[in-house]
Formats: structure tokens, C-alpha cells, sequence
């Protein structure tokens, strides 16, 4: 069966340190992988995706980067945080996205 | 680009009550979906739907597709305390790639 492994669970960084979450799939091959970031709770923000290795769109400009360097790892980084960048960060993947996607339980990024 | 209009936004409802939620958009899906997420973990997939007119079940779920394709509904029948969480629509985009659009969720709260 299929699984997404995201981690750490949570993080506190000073701001303008770097950052590098990462996200792993297993269980099936050339998903569409994607990155999101929620604030207060509420609404998921798109940040990238990923329909192939080395290959990134980035829906907002931001502080943030990502890379697919395999199948199936997608990392989220940053150069340097800024306090803005906290929030709860999700990776999600999908084969066939009408089915909908399959989130990873996320990772809790507070920036001090 | 597209957005999802999700109502309401927060809801605060007794043991036992019945429970319903609708996104509508300004443009077409082919594909409507029903998050929920409850707190510290990542969204799970309740309903999917993808035909107009479409309804759907899941235990004390029910969901239906708008004919026009512009809208959705959720309901909760009978709501017992784990119904509390966010629950997020989402509609299928493909734009390059295929994409999902989040609604800005509803948060349900249960009185016991």
C-alpha cells in the first residue's frame, strides 16, 4: 500500500536560518507530488509541485524553494527564514489527481 | 485564478444536530472532493464526486455535484464529537497540470 512519510513533526528556527523538510512516498511510482503551507488553521496555499524528477512549479513567490531530486522525495527549503514563513507545512501526492490527494501528517514551523 | 467560496466558515452545533456545508465557484469543475482535517494532522479524503448531479455517500455522509458544476454540498447527519475538525472542498483544476483548489475550510465545533 501506498504511504507518505513527512518529517520532522514540528520545528522552531531563528529567523534567518536555513530550513529542509522532506517528504517521501512509497509505494507507487512517478506521483505528482505537492507542497503546501496552512496558517491559522485554515486555508491550504499551494506553494509547489512536481509532475516528474527535477521538475518544480512554483504557484507563489515566496522565501521558499523545492526539488525533487528522486522519484519519490520532494524537499521544501529556504536559504533563510523569515518570521513569516511559519506554519503548518503539508506534502501531499497524487497518481491520479481526480481521486483526489493523500496528505502527509505535516510539519509545525514556528520561526522565532 | 479559480477559487472555491466555502460556508460557512465556522460552525458551532450540539451533539446529535445535523450538519451541511456548500462551496460554490465562478467557474466549472469535473471533479468536486470533501476534505476533513483534524488538528496537528493532514487533510483525509471523505468524498469524491464526478459526475453533475452526483450524490454521494459515506457512512453519515452525503455529498452531492451541483448541475451547473459550480457548486457542492456536504452534510453530516447526526453529529457525534470526532465529526469536529476542518472540513475542506476541492475542486479539480488542470492548468499544465492537474490541480487541486481548495475552499478556505469549516470548522465545526460539537457541544456534547
Amino acid at each position: 500500500s501506498q504511504t507518505i512519510h513527512q518529517w520532522p513533526a514540528t520545528l522552531v528556527q531563528p529567523v534567518g536560518s536555513p530550513l529542509s523538510l522532506e517528504c517521501t512516498v512509497e509505494g507507487t511510482s512517478n506521483p505528482n507530488l505537492y507542497w503546501y503551507r496552512q496558517a491559522a488553521g485554515r486555508g491550504l496555499q499551494l506553494l509547489f509541485y512536481s509532475v516528474g524528477i527535477g521538475q518544480i512549479s512554483s504557484e507563489v513567490p515566496q522565501n521558499l524553494s523545492a526539488s525533487r531530486p528522486q522519484d519519490r522525495q520532494f524537499i521544501l527549503s529556504s536559504k533563510k527564514l523569515l518570521l513569516s514563513d511559519s506554519g503548518f507545512y503539508l506534502c501531499a501526492w497524487s497518481v491520479l489527481t481526480s481521486r483526489g490527494y493523500t496528505f502527509g501528517s505535516g510539519t509545525r514551523l514556528t520561526v522565532v | 485564478g479559480q477559487q472555491l467560496n466555502q460556508s460557512p466558515q465556522s460552525m458551532f452545533i450540539q451533539e446529535g444536530e445535523d450538519v451541511s456545508m456548500n462551496c460554490t465557484s465562478s467557474s466549472i469543475f469535473n471533479t468536486w472532493l470533501w476534505y476533513k482535517q483534524d488538528p496537528g494532522e493532514g487533510p483525509v479524503l471523505l468524498i469524491a464526486l464526478y459526475k453533475a448531479g452526483e450524490l454521494t455517500s459515506n457512512g453519515r455522509l452525503t455529498a452531492q455535484f451541483g448541475i451547473t458544476r459550480k457548486d457542492s454540498f456536504l452534510n453530516i447527519s447526526a453529529s457525534i464529537p470526532s465529526d469536529v475538525g476542518i472540513y475542506f472542498c476541492a475542486g479539480l483544476v488542470i492548468q499544465g497540470a492537474q490541480k487541486l483548489v481548495f475552499g478556505q475550510g469549516t470548522r465545526l465545533t460539537i457541544n456534547p
